[in-house]
């Protein structure tokens, strides 16, 4: 059975740096991209990050790039989600999603707060 | 990476069926055959309906079919049933190598 597990979140103070984990197991973690997707309360899906399966590439969206850091452990089946420097509306609901434009499996969410 | 245009709302009885549509531009849902789409009940995280265009996975209804024209992708739900109802999502692959989700439309079963 396929389980991803966030943890990490929490309350972080605008500027400040949280770092996001998504457990993997149940599959081939180290041959699956992996992708973050948020929701802003009351709002609708954000696609945030994606890994390629070996970590080696990257793709940001516009609205996170330069202040968000995506890596993974393959040795660890475990994803991360840095978040640097958060500002207000990154406040969301974080998923960690198997897989790049097609996310056949997902966690259960972690609460992101960005508040001072 | 403008989001895709989805309706807001759509409606329909037990039984009918109701399409969902999902407009994006050549750059995304026009120019690939990555569109997927997402079913999200209230509280739970989403379930991966129809991916690649018209594929389902393992363990999706038959009654869920996608499909292409140009720039619109559509979602058909056919013999609606309650547990239907839910808020839906599409997604592209984009020219970017990013992926934008649509705005979201929330499906009432009346």
């Amino acid at each position: 059975e396929v389980q991803l597990l966030e943890s990490g979140g929490g309350l972080v103070q605008p500027g400040g740096s949280l770092t996001l984990s998504c457990a993997a197991s149940g599959f081939t973690f180290s041959s699956s991209s992996m992708t973050w997707v948020r929701q802003a309360p009351g709002k609708g899906l954000e696609w945030v990050s994606s890994v390629s399966s070996s970590g080696s590439t990257t793709w940001y969206a516009d609205s996170v790039k330069g202040r968000f850091a995506i890596y993974r452990d393959n040795s660890e089946n475990t994803l991360y989600l840095q978040l640097n420097r958060p500002a207000l509306d990154d406040t969301a609901v974080y998923y960690c999603a198997k897989g790049f434009w097609g996310l056949d499996y997902w966690g259960q969410g972690i609460v992101v707060t960005v508040s001072s | 990476q403008s989001a895709l245009t989805q309706p807001a709302s759509v409606s329909g009885s037990p039984g009918q069926s109701i399409t969902i549509s999902c407009t994006g531009t050549s750059s995304d849902v026009g120019g690939y055959n990555r569109v997927s789409w997402y079913q999200q009940h209230p509280g739970k995280a989403p379930r991966l309906m129809i991916y690649d265009v018209s594929n389902r996975p393992s363990g999706v209804s038959n009654r869920f079919s996608g499909s292409k024209s140009g720039n619109t992708a559509s979602l058909t739900i056919s013999g609606l049933q309650a547990e239907d109802e839910a808020d839906y999502y599409c997604s592209s692959y984009t020219s970017s190598t990013t992926c934008v989700f649509g705005g979201g439309t929330k499906l009432t079963v009346l």
